[in-house]
């Protein structure tokens, strides 16, 4: 069974652009949650989708966004990139959602703010 | 709010020996589940055990295995055996209970690298 595919591993943007991450879950898998993993601030959660449905958000400004499809794929979105964004982006995906199920996480998106 | 604390950035132990990483952490919830996961420089972020607050019995796999203090907040891992693959950044984590419909958003320790020596 493939695992959790994130796509592109590594991206670079100017700041004040916008970018899109995608994340493809493990087949079966309906929920999907986002980490953000910097030095300074360690791993912190974004937001968790669940059937086309986002069921947690993070504390994080609203120029972050995503959604999830139909298929489970998830993509989130930063606008207005800024420095501070730059980050490996982790997602991970679950059969339904709570942690009695184990999280699967993809090897990320390398984000690169200059 | 929930939070949990690594003390320990770095650590270092001889191929073979036994090391424990520790993590404490806080929350005011009863029924929760506490994770070990392990960050290889590859970056894939791997589950390495976890344990269900409500039991008692401390959570085993393998050469992993956990000290489960509930009273004192505490969540210890032990990797007994210790091998070269061993190495890499190790995270404590938390995560209110629940199944189906509920949330599985974890809280993250600042992580602890482990280094192996051969």
């Amino acid at each position: 069974k493939a695992g959790v595919t994130q796509t592109p591993r590594y991206l670079i943007k100017t700041r004040g652009q916008q970018v899109t991450l995608s994340c493809s879950p493990i087949s079966g898998h309906r929920s999907v949650s986002w980490y953000q993993q910097t030095p300074g601030q360690g791993l912190q959660f974004l937001f968790e989708y669940f059937s086309e449905t986002q069921r947690n958000k993070g504390n994080f400004p609203g120029r972050f966004s995503g959604r999830q499809f139909s298929n489970s794929r998830s993509e989130m979105n930063v606008s207005t990139l800024e420095l501070g964004d730059s980050a490996l982006y982790l997602c991970a995906s679950s059969l339904v959602g709570g942690s009695a199920y184990e999280q699967y996480f993809g090897p990320g998106t390398r984000l690169t703010v200059t | 709010a929930q939070t949990v604390t690594q003390s320990q950035p770095e650590m270092s132990v001889q191929e073979a020996e036994t090391v424990t990483l520790s993590c404490t952490y806080d929350t005011s919830e009863s029924d929760y589940y506490l994770f070990w996961y392990k960050q290889p420089p590859s970056r894939q972020m791997i589950l390495v055990i976890r344990q269900e607050a409500y039991k008692q019995q401390n959570a085993t796999e393998n050469r992993f295995s956990v000290n489960f203090q509930k009273a004192a907040k505490s969540f210890s891992l032990k990797i007994s055996d210790s091998q070269l693959g061993d190495a890499a950044m190790y995270f404590c984590a938390y995560s209110l209970s629940g199944y189906g419909g509920a949330t599985n958003k974890l809280i993250f320790g600042t992580g602890t690298l482990l280094a192996v020596q051969p």
